[in-house]
């Protein structure tokens, strides 16, 4: 299957930081990719949808200027989580889904973020 | 609003047993996925099922997807320890990419 990189695996951060969070896809493009928050045990919560050159697109309750995201070529999607706060602790995880593959997504290994 | 009721939601067995987690939805999906998911790490794709009544095996697990491309069920047989997890089942359809989640079942396996 395709492989999808995110990097990094675990941050611990001071409250009022911003943290930057990448995602890439290592051997094919994406044009779309997607953003999902998972609280413990649960299952995935999607944030938002990542499309190379416009704008992302935020799911209902997601603070758009909270979690910056950038699509700026076929292969990279960063999500910057401004003026973190301990609240915004939790595992983020990136996919995106190979064009020929039909709805297929491929994860990443999640970013665990702490904020103190 | 497109719901996948997915079930159980935790399930603790004997090393040996088999299991069946279901995920039931009103709605029609062009596909349906599985994933398993370990802490710490992101989902892996384990089948993607596309025709309705399909069948498809991976070693000692078993998936269908039902008839009117609206459920599917993933058994294990003899399940083993290393099958502990969390399962995520996930309905595609043809418009976009995005998929629609079941809440998740957590599964262990106990020695």
């Amino acid at each position: 299957g395709a492989v999808v990189s995110q990097h990094p695996s675990r941050v611990i951060c001071k409250s009022g930081t911003s943290v930057k969070i990448e995602c890439r896809s290592l051997d094919f493009q994406a044009t779309t990719m997607f953003w999902y928050r998972q609280f413990p045990k649960q299952s995935l919560m999607l944030m938002a949808t990542s499309n190379e050159g416009s704008k992302a697109t935020y799911e209902q309750g997601v603070e758009k200027d909270k979690f910056l995201i950038n699509h700026a070529s076929l292969t990279l999607s960063t999500l910057t989580v401004t003026s973190a706060h301990p609240e915004d602790s939790s595992f983020y995880i990136c996919s995106a889904p190979p064009s020929q593959e039909g709805n297929i997504q491929y994860f990443g290994a999640g970013t665990r973020l702490s904020v103190l | 609003t497109q719901l996948l009721e997915q079930s159980p939601q935790f399930l603790s067995i004997q090393e040996g047993e088999n299991l069946t987690v279901y995920c039931n939805s009103s709605s029609v999906f062009s596909s349906l996925q599985w994933y398993r998911q370990e802490p710490g790490e992101g989902p892996v794709l384990l089948v993607t099922v596309v025709t309705g009544g399909e069948v498809k095996k991976l070693k000692r697990l078993t998936f269908q997807f039902g008839d009117a491309r609206k459920d599917s069920s993933l058994h294990i047989t003899a399940a083993q320890p290393g099958d502990t997890g969390l399962y995520l089942c996930a309905g595609g359809q043809d418009s976009n990419y995005q998929l629609i989640w079941g809440a998740g079942t957590k599964l262990i396996i106990k020695p």
